[in-house]
C-alpha cells in the first residue's frame, strides 16, 4: 500500500523559499502511469492545485503560481520536492502532497500525505 | 473565486439522498474527467469518485457520479451522520493547464 510523508519547516520567514519534500514508500515514484502532486488549503478555505510532475519528467503548475514553484523528483530517495520562493502570508496553509492514480483523469488523487502546516510569519 | 463552482452548503435528513452540483465550462468540465472528494475535519481529502463515475476499490455505492455538458454532480445515498463533511469537485483545466477545484460544499446530515 503506497503511502505519502510530508516533511520540512512549519515556519518560513516572509520573502524566504519554502522547501517541503515528500517520501513515497510502498512503491517506487518511478512507477509508470503517475503524477505527483502538491496541493494546499489555507485554514477554513479550499484546495489549491500547486503543481505537478509525472512519471514522464513533464511538469505543470498553477499559472497563479508558475513564477515562484519548482516540483521535482528524487528517485534514489524515492521523493519527490516542492519549492516555493518570495513566500508571503498569503502562502500560509496546510501542504499536501498526492498522488495521481494510475493513467487516471488529471484531478484523480488516489494517495494523499496527511498534510503539513506551513506559516509565513517573520 | 474558484474555478468550479459549487453550493456552499446542502443538508439533508439521515437515510435520505443529497446531491451536490459543480458548475464549469468548455475548458474544464465539459472534455475533460471530473473527481470529487469527501474532506472529514483535520483530515486529508479521499477520492469518491474519479472519471467522472467511477468509485475507487472501498469507496461504497452509495456514491455516485454524473456529468453532463458544463456540470457535475456527486450523489450520496442513505445518508448517514458519518457524511457528514466538506465535499470538492475537481477537474483538468484545459485553458490553465492545470487543475481546477471548486470551492466546496459543506453537507450537514440533520
Amino acid at each position: 500500500q503506497v503511502q505519502l510523508q510530508e516533511s520540512g519547516p512549519g515556519l518560513v520567514k516572509p520573502s524566504q523559499t519554502l522547501s517541503l519534500t515528500c517520501s513515497v514508500s510502498g512503491d517506487s515514484i518511478s512507477s509508470g502511469g503517475y503524477c505527483w502532486t502538491w496541493i494546499r488549503q489555507p485554514a477554513g478555505k479550499g484546495l489549491e492545485w500547486i503543481g505537478r510532475i509525472c512519471s514522464s519528467g513533464s511538469t505543470n503548475y498553477n499559472p497563479s503560481l508558475k513564477s515562484r514553484v519548482t516540483i521535482s523528483v528524487d528517485t534514489s530517495k524515492n521523493q519527490f520536492s516542492l519549492k516555493l520562493s518570495s513566500v508571503t502570508a498569503a502562502d500560509t496553509a496546510v501542504y499536501y502532497c498526492a498522488r495521481r492514480g494510475p493513467n487516471w483523469g488529471s484531478s484523480a488523487f488516489d494517495v494523499w500525505g496527511q498534510g503539513t502546516m506551513v506559516t509565513v510569519s517573520s | 473565486q474558484s474555478v468550479l463552482t459549487q453550493p456552499p452548503s446542502v443538508s439533508a435528513a439521515p437515510g435520505q439522498k443529497v446531491t451536490i452540483s459543480c458548475s464549469g465550462s468548455s475548458s474544464n468540465i465539459v472534455n475533460n474527467y471530473v473527481s470529487w472528494y469527501q474532506q472529514l475535519p483535520g483530515t486529508a481529502p479521499k477520492l469518491l469518485i474519479y472519471d467522472n463515475n467511477k468509485r475507487p476499490s472501498g469507496i461504497p455505492d452509495r456514491f455516485s457520479g454524473s456529468k453532463s455538458g458544463t456540470s457535475a454532480t456527486l450523489g450520496i445515498t442513505g445518508l448517514q451522520t458519518g457524511d457528514e463533511a466538506d465535499y470538492y469537485c475537481g477537474a483538468w483545466d484545459s485553458s490553465l493547464s492545470a487543475v481546477v477545484f471548486g470551492g466546496g460544499t459543506k453537507l450537514t446530515v440533520l
